[in-house]
């Protein structure tokens, strides 16, 4: 059973751009999580989609944004880039999200450079 | 609150031996806990999970260990081997917070031959 795919792998871009990332989930999972991961802050959620609804939200500006098509795949969006953006951006799926023993299943993530 | 990754601390280990890793978590309501390795360009990968209801699960080479009173975990790497060298995440489910794992700063484990 293939795992979470996340394209592309890297990507570097300037200030002031925006970038869409995307993520498959793990065949039969609804559940799509979205993390940022830097070495200062370690890995922080951003949020989650199921049925193609966001139902939980991280402490993020309105420049990060994300959905999830009917297929469960899920992309996230950030819009007017800053260099504070460079991080590890990892996806996870998993059933359904809840606390209900069912653990997130992640990506390699997508390694994003601004410069 | 949100975990930061202020430091990392790193735990060295002689090939054959046991490791230990230590984690305190942050929200006495949480009930649901998983440990993540993550190797060197990869995603966490999952290791063993434990719900609030347990205080001991085994897996393969793996132990996990759950202290509500102190609210403190633990995974055991039964005869680390040099594949163990890694990053390990302890993370909890935050009651009514759907979809999101909370982690703390993580371990670096080193093993040495």
């Amino acid at each position: 059973k293939a795992g979470v795919t996340q394209t592309p792998r890297y990507l570097i871009k300037t200030r002031g751009q925006q970038v869409t990332l995307s993520c498959s989930p793990i065949s039969g999972h609804r559940s799509v999580s979205w993390y940022q991961q830097t070495p200062g802050q370690g890995l922080q959620f951003l949020f989650e989609y199921f049925s193609e609804t966001q139902r939980n939200k991280g402490n993020f500006p309105g420049r990060f944004s994300g959905r999830q098509f009917s297929n469960s795949r899920s992309e996230m969006n950030v819009s007017t880039l800053e260099l504070g953006d460079s991080a590890l951006y990892l996806c996870a799926s998993s059933f359904s999200g809840g606390d209900g023993g069912q653990p997130q299943h992640f990506g390699d993530g997508t390694r994003l450079s601004i410069l | 609150g949100e975990s930061v990754g202020l430091h990392l601390p790193t735990l060295s280990v002689q090939e054959g031996d046991n490791s230990i890793i230590n984690c305190a978590y942050s929200n006495s309501a949480s009930d649901y806990f998983i440990w993540y390795k993550q190797e060197s360009g990869k995603g966490p990968q999952f290791i063993i999970d434990i719900r609030s209801n347990m205080d001991k699960r085994q897996g393969q080479r793996v132990t996990v260990l759950l202290n509500k009173t102190v609210k403190h975990l633990s995974l055991q790497i039964a005869a680390t081997q040099p594949g163990d060298s890694a990053v390990y995440f302890c993370a909890e489910t935050p009651p009514d917070s759907w979809g999101k794992l909370q982690f703390g700063a993580g371990t670096q484990v080193v093993v040495t031959p």
